[in-house]
């Protein structure tokens, strides 16, 4: 089956600079890639996602690359602020399948 | 469209006992995930239902199993609880098959003492 792994687990991070949280997966079928944010208590929820016949996604300050060939997949945060506070969570999953595998996620601070 | 609801929000048990949480997904939604998360192992999948049937399971052991209604709403079981079933469990709900996007409840904190 399908391996996510995410880096780094925790990351501290000064207002204003960017934060970078890396994925990499196994399974060359997986061809959907989605992000989520999970605030202090709350659901996660989807902030951004990218398919496989794409290399980048933007939306504003959130952006997401992917390196099929590599078998990795990034989350970029810029301008980062306090509210970005939270723990991110990459995921793979196969279009045509049901099952979803998630990164182990990745404990962002932004220091005001 | 109202989102993903879970019932209970909290529940304690103690060991030996057991427990059915439930999930009603989005409006239209047939397709319903669960999800175990802990401190430091993340989101880990259970099951997941589709039209009433089970599509994919997880590693967990039989002690779980779920189902899931004509209504698309599901229920999760928990035989013979044990400490380390202690954790927040999550629902999401999506579309089906080829519709990607997956909406999660809020979860159901389970201590089990």
């Amino acid at each position: 089956g399908e391996n996510v792994e995410q880096h780094p687990s925790t990351l501290s991070v000064q207002e204003g600079d960017s934060a970078v949280i890396k994925c990499t997966y196994s399974d060359s079928a997986s061809n959907y890639f989605p992000w989520y944010k999970q605030e202090l208590g709350k659901r996660p929820q989807l902030i951004i996602d990218i398919r496989s016949n794409v290399g980048e996604k933007k939306d504003q300050r959130i952006a997401v690359t992917l390196n099929k060939t590599a078998k990795h997949f990034s989350l970029h945060i810029t301008e980062t602020q306090p509210e970005d506070s939270a723990v991110y969570f990459c995921a793979a999953s196969e279009n045509t399948g049901n099952q979803f595998y998630f990164g182990t996620g990745t404990s962002l601070t932004v220091i005001p | 469209k109202a989102g993903v609801t879970q019932t209970p929000r909290y529940l304690i048990k103690t060991r030996g006992q057991q427990v059915t949480l439930s999930c009603s997904p989005i409006s239209g939604h047939r397709s319903v995930s669960w999800y175990q998360q802990t401190p430091g192992q993340g989101l880990q999948f259970l099951f997941e239902y589709f039209s009433e049937t089970q599509r994919n399971k997880g590693n967990f052991p039989g002690r779980f199993s779920g189902r899931q209604f004509s209504n698309s709403r599901s229920e999760m079981n928990v035989s013979t609880l044990e400490l380390g079933d202690s954790a927040l469990y999550l629902c999401a709900s999506r579309g089906g098959p080829g519709t990607d996007t997956q909406y999660f409840g809020p979860g159901t904190r389970l201590t089990v003492l």
